[in-house]
């Protein structure tokens, strides 16, 4: 069964760091790309951060400097680590298989982990 | 990046009823288009990949159209599980943006 697994959410001050983990099951990441979306309590989706397959990064304007995504391939897993975080960035972090096969629709999401900033 | 603009926000229709979408991208995407349902508190579910060609697993009185700059979302007999919210995402170049989202409820 293909599936992405979060964990690593909470609750941290404004400045403050997380990192986010998504662990792959039934493919590979180093063939695939994977991305994380969020969704603001209550708003739309957003793309931040996607990890193409040959290692390839992109980021949202939003968290261009700030936050970082990488992965393991021994361990199948890809990371989100956020660094100064405001109380923007808010929201429910979904890792998501951005598809080859879909042009590029995401085919495969998590069960999202929910991030608060909040003093 | 490119702006996605869904219309309507939100709409209330019946069981039985035809539903149409819109999504319209600031600038061209051919048909690097995608759209979703999601249901509270769920992750979005992919329906429709390239404009117009359906999902795995996916209802076929679900249907995409559209190139360039404007697409639709048709929903064709709309049934009780189908009251959601759906988003639109032009998937030409990264950020992958989203449409702000329409709720689909029940009239």
């Amino acid at each position: 069964e293909v599936r992405l697994v979060e964990s690593g959410g909470g609750l941290i001050q404004p400045g403050g760091s997380l990192r986010l983990s998504c662990a792959a099951s039934g493919f590979t990441v180093s063939s695939n790309y994977v991305s994380w979306v969020r969704q603001a309590p209550g708003k739309g989706l957003e793309s931040v951060s996607i990890i193409y397959s040959g290692g390839t990064t992109y980021y949202a304007d939003s968290v261009k400097g700030r936050f970082t995504i990488s992965r393991d391939i021994s361990k199948s897993t890809v990371y989100l680590q956020m660094n100064s975080l405001r109380a923007e960035d808010t929201a429910v972090y979904y890792c998501a298989r951005v598809g080859i096969a879909v042009a590029n629709g995401v085919d495969v999401w998590g069960q999202g982990t929910t991030v608060t900033v909040s003093s | 990046d490119i702006q996605m603009t869904q219309s309507p926000s939100s709409v209330s229709a019946s069981v039985g009823d035809r539903v149409t979408i819109t999504c319209r991208a600031s600038q061209g995407i051919t048909t690097w288009l995608a759209w979703y349902q999601q249901k509270p508190g769920k992750a979005p579910k992919l329906l429709i990949y390239a404009a117009s060609s359906l999902q795995s697993g996916v209802p076929s009185r679900f249907g995409g159209s559209g190139s360039g700059t404007d697409f639709t979302l048709t929903i064709s007999t709309l049934q009780p599980e189908d009251f959601a919210t759906y988003f639109c995402q032009q998937t030409n170049s990264f950020p992958y943006t989203f449409g702000q989202g329409t709720r689909l409820e029940i009239k």
